[in-house]
């Protein structure tokens, strides 16, 4: 049982680039989500998702798109990086009332 | 909207003593959980403790306890016994099961313990 996989665990990005953080999970939880966590501070709700087809935004959705094509997969795209997105973002899946699992963490610096 | 408030950025412990860490919340939900999670050094979220609004006693794991007090809007996590293994920081969040699963988080508090 894998819980939530996150890859790539680090990149560099040039101001620009786009590029797609991988999300899955393999508990069939309905509900998964997207945060960043910058130095310091708490995490930070991008983008979540209570099923496949339903995405919402969170607290700083700018520069973010995803999408839920299926219950496992969650995709957080960066259209056009930006050195404000240098951050860790965690993925996290759920069910309704319990607790959340987390991923591992994708440390992004974007130069 | 749901708001955590966490105001104690940082904290110091002696080591097999107790300590309380703050934490208040704001909703206008009914239906609500309230959790703590503990990141290490190494940055991974270590789900610590829940507790659900309408549950009626503290929820206790372990060394870890829940000191919920809706009327206060309020959720401190008490750890007794502090190990050096509690260093880390602490974050407490709060889910509406009306919308869908949602959790918000606080800013955090860095507990450090000390031998």
């Amino acid at each position: 049982n894998a819980g939530v996989t996150q890859t790539p665990k680090f990149q560099v990005l040039k101001t620009g680039q786009s590029m797609t953080l991988q999300c899955a999970q393999d508990m069939n939880h309905e509900y998964m989500s997207w945060y960043r966590q910058d130095p310091g501070m708490g995490l930070r709700l991008i983008h979540y998702s209570v099923g496949a087809g339903i995405t919402d935004q969170g607290e700083v959705p700018n520069g973010y798109n995803v999408s839920r094509s299926t219950t496992e997969d969650f995709p957080l795209r960066l259209l056009s990086a930006a050195p404000s997105q240098t951050s860790v973002y965690f993925c996290a899946s759920s069910d309704t009332v319990g607790e959340q699992y987390f991923g591992p963490g994708t440390r992004l610096t974007v130069t | 909207a749901q708001k955590i408030t966490q105001t104690q950025p940082g904290m110091f412990v002696q080591e097999k003593e107790a300590v309380t860490l703050d934490c208040t919340y704001d909703t206008s939900d009914q239906s609500y959980g309230l959790f703590w999670y503990k990141q290490p050094s190494s940055g991974e979220m270590i789900f610590l403790i829940y507790q659900g609004s309408y549950d009626e006693q503290n929820a206790t794991e372990g060394r870890y306890s829940l000191n919920f007090q809706k009327a206060r809007k309020s959720a401190n996590l008490v750890i007794s016994a502090s190990q050096l293994g509690d260093s880390a920081m602490y974050f407490c969040a709060i889910k509406s099961y009306n919308q869908g699963g949602k959790l918000i988080f606080g800013q955090g508090t860095e507990l450090s313990v000390k031998p």
